[in-house]
């Protein structure tokens, strides 16, 4: 029974289009998390959102919008897609945000051709 | 350097071995976690420390913050410990974000 949802699990993209990535947690999570795992990288921080309101974003880029519609989801939506952009992308949540456990989603492995 | 460097990069160990995993910080963290990826490439939670020691069956994980490591000891390895292990420390300054090392592939041998 998965706890944290994340949708699709897979995803190719061509150079250029734009992709949304889903993540609903049904933990009762307040604080809400993304992360990126490319082939030659650590796990990288992305964004980070508590109650709905966003608390961080290490992303050079104005192309990865995260959007959260509901406490419990935070979607990612990717513009103008490259092929750098090709890694397993993570969703997390924890009860609060910082100091807190943080517990991972399935991933979306994305593809961009 | 990195802020986490996470030692060693792999390793292999028979089933019933015991080992240990270590990451070190280059400054000082608020906490640390561990997690395991598996075959399917699913990130499994193994401890959150702020402090001091953790032990869930055959795992122990120790945080030392002030002098800026952290363990993760696996005793009597099972092959389904086989995957790679991450830590992942909030740093003392700045925000909440995970900052994870560069992993330790775990092969557990029959």
């Amino acid at each position: 029974d998965p706890k944290i949802i994340q949708k699709p699990k897979y995803l190719v993209a061509v150079t250029g289009s734009e992709k949304i990535l889903i993540c609903e947690q049904y933990l009762g999570h307040n604080a809400m998390y993304w992360y990126r795992q490319s082939a030659k990288k650590p796990l990288e921080f992305m964004f980070s959102y508590s109650y709905q309101k966003l608390m961080d974003n290490q992303t050079a880029s104005s192309r990865f919008q995260p959007q959260s519609s509901k406490k419990n989801h935070l979607d990612l939506q990717i513009t103008a897609l490259k092929p750098d952009d090709s890694a397993t992308y993570f969703c997390a949540s924890s009860q609060a945000w910082g100091g807190d456990t943080q517990y991972f989603g399935p991933g979306t492995r994305l593809l961009v051709l | 350097g990195m802020p986490v460097e996470q030692n060693p990069p792999a390793l292999s160990l028979y089933e019933g071995a015991d080992s240990g995993l270590r990451c070190n910080f280059s400054t000082t963290m608020k906490s640390v976690q561990w997690f395991q990826q598996n075959h399917r490439g699913r990130l499994i939670t193994l401890f959150y420390l702020a402090q001091g020691t953790k032990e869930n069956g055959r795992l122990k994980s120790t945080f030392n913050s002030k002098e800026r490591y952290s363990t993760l000891h696996i005793k009597d390895a099972q092959l389904e410990d086989s995957g790679t292990y991450f830590c992942a420390a909030e740093a003392l300054s700045g925000s909440w974000q995970l900052i994870f090392g560069s992993g330790t592939q775990l092969t557990v041998m029959p």
